[in-house]
């Protein structure tokens, strides 16, 4: 299936842990993201990756860093995590130059406890 | 500054009944809009794509109209099926811009 996967769906985890979420897309886009949808549903721009170069970084602290190790894979790596970190993270990925919308992934709900 | 409100917030309507969503933008200068439609605990899928000389599409129950001129989009949605329930965004890009502008949704229900 052609489709922008990530993992894992679901993350539970105290205060302090460092933890990752990775997403991969088989559609050939030369663009990937990350956005996180608050308990309100907005969803907000944190990072983006052109080719495998970081084109957006929001102020998002950081303790969050993205790895892009090649256009088809993009990471999210957070560090000492905190209650506020909450959310819904979702990859998507577009193909800038045709302008196409995006293809999201189905998200990862992180839980801060 | 590029903004995106959409209303109502949220919705609730009965079963085969039709509704129409609104999104305001100020966008400028503005490439294309679309309407995403997120089902709960899934990503956001595209139901239209309208650029500056388009002013009606359909895509099945959905239809979307567009007025660059008061830079006001609508999502009218017909005969409206339980499976129409989510939360509905307004996606606006700017020419040359990486990012577009999200709106902050309307979320529907529709009651049997």
């Amino acid at each position: 299936d052609t489709a922008v996967s990530q993992t894992p769906k679901y993350l539970v985890t105290q205060m302090g842990n460092d933890k990752s979420i990775k997403c991969e897309q088989n559609l050939g886009h030369d663009t990937m993201y990350w956005y996180k949808q608050d308990s309100k549903k907005f969803l907000k721009i944190m990072f983006s990756y052109n080719n495998k170069e970081l084109i957006i970084n929001e102020t998002v602290p950081n303790r969050f860093s993205p790895k892009s190790p090649d256009k088809a894979h993009l990471n999210l790596h957070i560090n000492s995590l905190e209650l506020g970190d909450s959310a819904v993270y979702f990859c998507a990925s577009s193909q800038v130059r045709q302008g196409d919308g995006y293809t999201f992934g189905s998200g990862t709900r992180l839980t801060v406890v | 500054k590029n903004q995106v409100e959409q209303s109502p917030q949220s919705l609730i309507i009965l079963e085969g009944k039709n509704c129409t969503l609104q999104c305001n933008y100020t966008v400028s200068p503005f490439s294309n809009l679309r309407w995403y439609k997120q089902d709960t605990g899934r990503g956001p899928v595209s139901l239209t794509i309208m650029t500056f000389s388009e002013n009606t599409k359909s895509n099945g129950r959905y239809t979307a109209t567009l007025d660059a001129d008061t830079k006001q989009s609508s999502l009218h949605i017909t005969a409206s099926q339980l499976s129409d329930s989510a939360s509905y965004i307004c996606v606006v890009s700017g020419r040359g811009s990486y990012i577009p502008t999200f709106g902050r949704g309307t979320s529907l229900i529709v009651h049997p």
